[in-house]
């Protein structure tokens, strides 16, 4: 059974750096095709794809954010790492991570989320 | 990027309709498309995966077609548990989503 869990600060202020770890079980990110990415959706918004990583290390970012994200894994911990510098209050968002079971299919299995408020 | 145009924003309906959203992509992602449903307070769900193929275990009433910049999510009749947000996702570079969809009971 896969199952992913968010875990991080609730609260960040303005400035500072986002710090989110996703823990998994159910899969290995070294199982070739496999990806685990972040999502994130501000209070009542859409959907917004932010960031993965591939069993092989590739890593991809959205366009728009990339100067500001850093995705990395441990394998031997069964977590993914996401970071993203400069928080701003549009940045508050529920954040997810999601398993990806490879490069031609969807998210299939998502965490819970994690709301990020950022506020000073 | 590739921008993910969702229409209609908000789509009002009966149990028992046919209904369909469509996803446009600025440029074309050949059949990398995947379709979510999302209800309030919970994680999407994926529902399709390249544009066409269902996931296991969603109902046969889900369908996705399309390829290129146009694609289509139609529910052949709704049921009480399919009112909900949908979303479509490409991911033929890096990826994105759409601006969502909200079914709702007429």
């Amino acid at each position: 059974q896969i199952t992913l869990k968010e875990s991080g600060p609730t609260l960040v202020k303005p400035t500072q750096t986002l710090t989110l770890t996703c823990t998994f079980s159910g899969f290995s990110l070294s199982t070739s095709g496999v990806g685990v990415g972040w999502i994130r959706q501000p209070p009542g918004k859409a959907l917004e794809w932010l960031a993965l990583i591939y069993w092989d290390d590739d890593k991809r970012y959205s366009p728009s954010l990339k100067s500001r994200l850093t995705i990395t894994k441990d394998t031997s911990k069964n977590q993914v790492v996401f970071t993203m510098t400069n928080m701003d209050p549009v940045d508050t968002a529920t954040y997810y991570c999601a398993h990806r079971r490879y490069i031609t299919t969807g998210f299939d299995y998502w965490g819970q989320g994690a709301l990020v408020t950022v506020s000073s | 990027d590739i921008q993910m145009t969702q229409s209609p924003s908000t789509l009002s309906a009966s149990v028992g309709d046919r209904v369909t959203i469509t996803c446009r992509a600025s440029q074309s992602i050949s059949s990398w498309l995947a379709w979510y449903q999302q209800k309030p307070g919970t994680a999407p769900k994926v529902l399709i995966h390249e544009a066409s193929t269902l996931e296991t275990g969603v109902p046969s009433r889900f369908s996705g077609s399309g390829s290129g910049t146009e694609f289509n999510l139609t529910i052949s009749s709704l049921q009480p548990d399919d009112f909900a947000t949908y979303y479509c996702q490409q991911y033929n570079s890096h990826s994105s989503f759409g601006q969502g969809t909200k079914l709702e009971i007429k």
